[in-house]
Formats: structure tokens, C-alpha cells, sequence
């Protein structure tokens, strides 16, 4: 069965500081690695995706992240984030076998402090 | 374009009751899909219609129905609303081209709660 943990279900950050949000994935075959941001009360956006190639990707809003196949891991950093960056984030993955269906993360509510 | 919209956006049911929410996409997609998202536990797939014409159950779809009613829009129908219903139903849509490299588009959720 595939699934995808996130670690921290909160992370506050003061603003300015860096931050990392953990995902990590179960599957045997190869996946595909998303990042979705959802602000409140709306519906989720695409932050950054991993298909293939470079292992580093580069999203929207000084978003990266990182895969390793090895840790079997996907996870978000930034390096100084901002008050606006408070929202929920989503790692999500599709495995290549199944074509149509994502598998979500519970989601990691950042807090960015003043 | 207006990406995915959903009607309502917000719903309030008595036990029992029933009704539908709305999706339409207007990027030409062929994949579609309904989630359910509650606090603690991340989006849960509902159910998902592959192309037109098909529809596949996710991992929540019991009390559901759905149809795909043309390539645009897919609608999600709770026959008899329970109060473990009360939820965020978010639709989405992927992919031209249908393959597992295409992205997820979602709408902007329907906030049902069922007294």
C-alpha cells in the first residue's frame, strides 16, 4: 500500500528564519512528489512538483524541495520565510503504476511569527 | 478561464436530507475527482473519473454518488446526508494528456455541515 507521512502536523517559525516540512513516502515503484500550499479558506495550490531529472526542484514563492530516493523522502524548505507563507501545506504522491490517483499527506500547519 | 469553480460554497443539511454539489473545469481535462477534507486527516479521495464516461471509487466513498455528466463537469450527490458527512469537498481536475506526470487543479471546496 502507498502512503505519505508528514511528520510535524505544526511548525511555528519566526519570520525571516528558515524552515523545513518533512514528507516521506512508501512505495516500491517509482512516484511522481508533490508540494500543495492551501491558504484559509481556500482550495489547494500547486507549489512545486518532482517528475524526473535534478533531484532539487524549485517552486513558487522561494519554495524548494528535495527528493531522495534512498530516504525515500520529499522534503519543503525555505530560506527565510515570511508572514505570508502561514498557511497549510500538502505533500502528495502518485505512484506510476496507478496513472489517476493521488495519495495525501495530513497536511503541516506552518505559523510564521512576527 | 475560471479554472475549476464548485456550487455551493457553503451548505447546511438536516440528517437525512439529500443534495448535490457541482464541479465544472474549463481546461479540457480529462481526469476528475472528489475529496473530502476533515481536520487531522489530510484529503481523502472520494471518488475520481478517469475520462468520461468512467468513474472509480477512492478510498471514502461510501454514502457517495457521482456522475460524470460530460468531459467538464462531475457532480458528487449525498443521498441521505449523516451528520460524519460534515465536511470540505474539494474537486479537482488533472491532466490533458492523463498520464501520472499531470498536475491536480482544485476548486475552491464546498463547506457541507449536517446537523
Amino acid at each position: 500500500a502507498q502512503s505519505v507521512t508528514q511528520l510535524d502536523s505544526q511548525v511555528p517559525v519566526f519570520e525571516e528564519a528558515p524552515v523545513e516540512l518533512r514528507c516521506n513516502y512508501s512505495s516500491s515503484v517509482s512516484v511522481y512528489l508533490f508540494w500543495y500550499v492551501q491558504y484559509p479558506n481556500q482550495g489547494l495550490q500547486l507549489l512545486l512538483k518532482y517528475l524526473s531529472g535534478s533531484t532539487l526542484v524549485k517552486g513558487i514563492n522561494g519554495f524548494e524541495a528535495e527528493f531522495n530516493k534512498s530516504q525515500t523522502s520529499f522534503h519543503l524548505r525555505k530560506p527565510s520565510v515570511h508572514i505570508s507563507d502561514t498557511a497549510e501545506y500538502f505533500c502528495a504522491v502518485r505512484i506510476s503504476n496507478t496513472g489517476n490517483q493521488f495519495y495525501f499527506g495530513t497536511g503541516t500547519s506552518l505559523t510564521v511569527i512576527p | 478561464n475560471a479554472g475549476v469553480t464548485q456550487t455551493p460554497k457553503f451548505q447546511v443539511l438536516k440528517t437525512g436530507q439529500s443534495m448535490t454539489l457541482q464541479c465544472a473545469q474549463d481546461m479540457n481535462h480529462n481526469s476528475m475527482y472528489w475529496y473530502r477534507q476533515d481536520p487531522g486527516m489530510g484529503l481523502r479521495l472520494i471518488y475520481y473519473s478517469a475520462s468520461e464516461g468512467t468513474t472509480d471509487k477512492g478510498e471514502v466513498p461510501n454514502g457517495y454518488n457521482v456522475s460524470r455528466l460530460n468531459k467538464r463537469e462531475f457532480s458528487l450527490r449525498l443521498e441521505s446526508a449523516a451528520p460524519s458527512q460534515t465536511s470540505v469537498y474539494f474537486c479537482a481536475s488533472s491532466g490533458s494528456a492523463g498520464g501520472p506526470t499531470d498536475t491536480q487543479y482544485f476548486g475552491p471546496g464546498t463547506r457541507l455541515t449536517v446537523l
